[in-house]
């Protein structure tokens, strides 16, 4: 079975403009959540998206948005990009039932904003 | 709130030392608790779960028990490796779908 797939792996952007990352979860999972990851705050939740809908949202201004598709893929998109959104961000799969929701996740897509 | 603390890093030890890495949490109710581990480069891979108290996950060398009564989960290795060297990451999941995790300990072991 394939792992979680995330695309581009690496991106190098400027400030102002935007981006939107992509998340293939493992066949079968309903639910995606996105994580971003920096040196200093380490790993913080952003939101989960199951059944596309959102069923959880972290401590995040409105520039990060998501959703999710029929077929379970999920993007993230960041708009009006700041220098503080380097980072890796991190997609993590789940089947999304309850005792079933262990996190699988993707290698990353590392944004640089210069 | 729901919420995880664990050991501050960097560790480095010698091949075949032994390994305490150690991690508190807080919450209501009965979270299940997990070790994730992140090599160079990669995302989070699973290395390890408990999902009640007193149960205790192993994988790879690597164990951890759900002590309620402390509410810790300390990740042990009896003789870690060189290979062995990344960043952990203790985690709890509670409700379904409230994930959190600790800021993670980066390990390092020299041969």
């Amino acid at each position: 079975k394939a792992g979680v797939t995330q695309t581009p792996r690496y991106l190098i952007k400027t400030r102002g403009q935007q981006v939107t990352l992509s998340c293939s979860p493992i066949s079968g999972h309903r639910s995606v959540s996105w994580y971003q990851q920096t040196p200093g705050q380490g790993l913080q939740f952003l939101f989960e998206y199951f059944s596309e809908t959102q069923r959880n949202k972290g401590n995040f201004p409105g520039r990060f948005s998501g959703r999710q598709f029929s077929n379970s893929r999920s993007e993230m998109n960041v708009s009006t990009l700041e220098l503080g959104d380097s980072a890796l961000y991190l997609c993590a799969s789940s089947l999304g039932d309850r005792d079933k929701n262990i996190q699988y996740f993707g290698a990353g897509t590392r944004l640089s904003v210069l | 709130g729901n919420s995880v603390t664990q050991m501050e890093g960097p560790v480095t030890l010698s091949e075949e030392a032994f390994l305490t890495i150690n991690c508190t949490y807080t919450a209501t109710g009965y979270p299940s608790l997990f070790w994730y581990v992140q090599y160079p480069g990669e995302g989070l891979q699973l290395l390890l779960k408990a999902t009640k108290a007193d149960d205790k996950g192993s994988n790879k060398g690597f164990e951890a028990t759900y002590r309620k009564e402390t509410t810790s989960f300390h990740l042990e290795k009896g003789s870690v490796q060189v290979s062995d060297s990344a960043v952990y990451f203790c985690a709890l999941l509670y409700n379904n779908n409230d994930m959190r995790f600790g800021a993670g300990t980066r390990l390092t072991v020299k041969p």
